[in-house]
């Protein structure tokens, strides 16, 4: 079965400062891998995706991912925050290869950005 | 293009009242999935409806229902309110004929309180 978990339930950093957010997963199949944002009061906003393809996947607002099979990890990082980087991020892998909606989530590392 | 649209934002019921919520896709979009969100369980999936079908289930009591509209526009319902129902609820719907590329465009839920 698959599972992820997400180290650290906060991370604080200050702007301008690298942010690295921890995910590691088990997955019996390849894994489709996702990173979500979450501001307050909102739905969930896909940041990227690992789908197979390269391992090195760059998203929106300057976040990019690595996807590590021998650590089983996929870690998220933006070499320099901002503090409209504030926000709740989770880490998903989905079920079937991508191919229906039901993700598996970790349970979220709230950010907090300080000027 | 339109987002994913949820109604009513926000609901307050008191106990062993039902709840429908109701969501309308991405147009075009055929997958529609619905997660619970809480503080203490975090994101968890409900169910996944594809072309009128529900095609993935988790793992929730029966209190907990949906459908799915030939326009693809879902609902769901929650019958016998509990407190611990107390929760957003997240609609979210993917593109892609059959096999989709796993990504979920969500919308901004509706929060449900169970008094």
């Amino acid at each position: 079965a698959q599972s992820v978990t997400q180290l650290g339930s906060h991370v604080s950093v200050s702007e301008g400062a690298l942010v690295l957010l921890r995910c590691n997963y088990s997955s019996s199949v390849p894994p489709y891998l996702f990173w979500y944002v979450q501001y307050p009061n909102q739905g969930l906003q896909l940041l990227l995706k690992y789908t197979s393809a390269a391992t090195l996947v760059k998203g929106i607002n300057g976040f990019e991912a690595e996807f590590k099979k021998s650590e089983t990890s996929f870690h998220l990082t933006k070499p320099s925050a901002h503090m409209s980087d504030a926000a709740e991020y989770f880490c998903a892998v989905s079920q079937y290869g991508g191919s229906q909606g039901n993700l598996i989530f970790g349970k979220g590392t709230k950010l907090s950005v300080k000027p | 293009k339109a987002g994913v649209t949820q109604t009513p934002r926000y609901l307050i019921k008191t106990r062993g009242q039902q709840v429908t919520l109701s969501c309308s896709p991405i147009s075009g979009h055929r997958s529609v999935s619905w997660y619970q969100q809480t503080p203490g369980q975090g994101l968890q999936f409900l169910f996944e409806y594809f072309s009128e079908t529900q095609r993935n289930k988790g793992n929730f009591p029966g209190r907990f229902s949906g459908r799915q509209f030939s326009n693809s526009r879902s609902e769901m319902n929650v019958s016998t309110l509990e407190l611990g129902d107390s929760a957003l609820y997240l609609c979210a719907s993917m593109g892609g004929a059959g096999a989709g590329n796993g990504e979920l465009f969500f919308g901004e839920g509706s929060r449900l309180t169970v008094l």
